[in-house]
């Protein structure tokens, strides 16, 4: 069975940092793309960016680019978000998923809810 | 950017009927669409891919059409389980989601 556990939520102030891990089990993961999708408090689904298996190639929405960054270990099983100089804006439930090569989300997350708030 | 448009923003329906839920994208995106249920409280799951696939484990009253730019969800017999939110992504260009349609008991 799949298994995807994002930890690292929190209130973090504007400007600030923090990094999400998603713990993956019950698949390959080091043959699988994988995802961030974010979704603001009773709003629609986003999606953040994305990440190769072998770490060489990643993409992200331009709201976040340049801001935020994914990374991953394999030997871990692990995938990463680091976000910094966050803004009110990217207050959101943040979920890993994977990522089918087509480009849909199979397998999700239960989120990590990350605030931004002075 | 491509937008994904979904009609109703909300659809009333009793248990039994059929619900039909569309999904308008602004420009073709083949078959790339992806539908996803998302229930109050977890994370969407992946009801249909390439338009008409059903994924996994997904029960067959759940059937997808549609290629270019107009994409319809059907649910042949509204079961009790199935009252939740519904979004279409589309994945031929980047990825973008539409807005959602909340299905809701009449």
């Amino acid at each position: 069975e799949v298994q995807l556990v994002e930890t690292g939520g929190g209130l973090v102030q504007p400007g600030g940092s923090l990094r999400l891990s998603c713990a993956a089990s019950g698949f390959p993961f080091g043959s699988f793309w994988m995802s961030w999708v974010r979704q603001a408090p009773g709003k629609g689904l986003e999606w953040v960016g994305n990440l190769k298996p072998d770490g060489s190639y990643k993409q992200y929405v331009d709201s976040v680019k340049g801001r935020f960054t994914i990374s991953r270990d394999n030997a871990k099983n692990s995938l990463y978000l680091q976000m910094d100089s966050l803004r009110d804006e990217d207050t959101a439930i943040y979920y890993c998923a994977t990522d089918d090569v087509s480009g849909y989300f199979s397998d999700w997350g239960q989120g990590a809810l990350v605030t931004v708030s002075s | 950017e491509i937008v994904m448009t979904q009609s109703p923003d909300t659809l009333s329906v009793s248990p039994g009927d059929r619900a039909t839920l569309s999904c308008r994208a602004s420009q073709s995106v083949n078959s790339k669409v992806a539908w996803y249920q998302q229930k109050l409280g977890q994370a969407p799951r992946l009801l249909i891919y390439d338009a008409s696939a059903r994924a996994t484990g997904i029960p067959a009253r759940f059937s997808g059409s549609g290629s270019g730019t107009e994409f319809t969800l059907t649910i042949s017999s509204l079961q009790s389980e199935d009252f939740a939110v519904y979004y279409c992504q589309q994945y031929n260009q980047w990825k973008t989601f539409g807005q959602g349609t909340k299905v809701e008991i009449k």
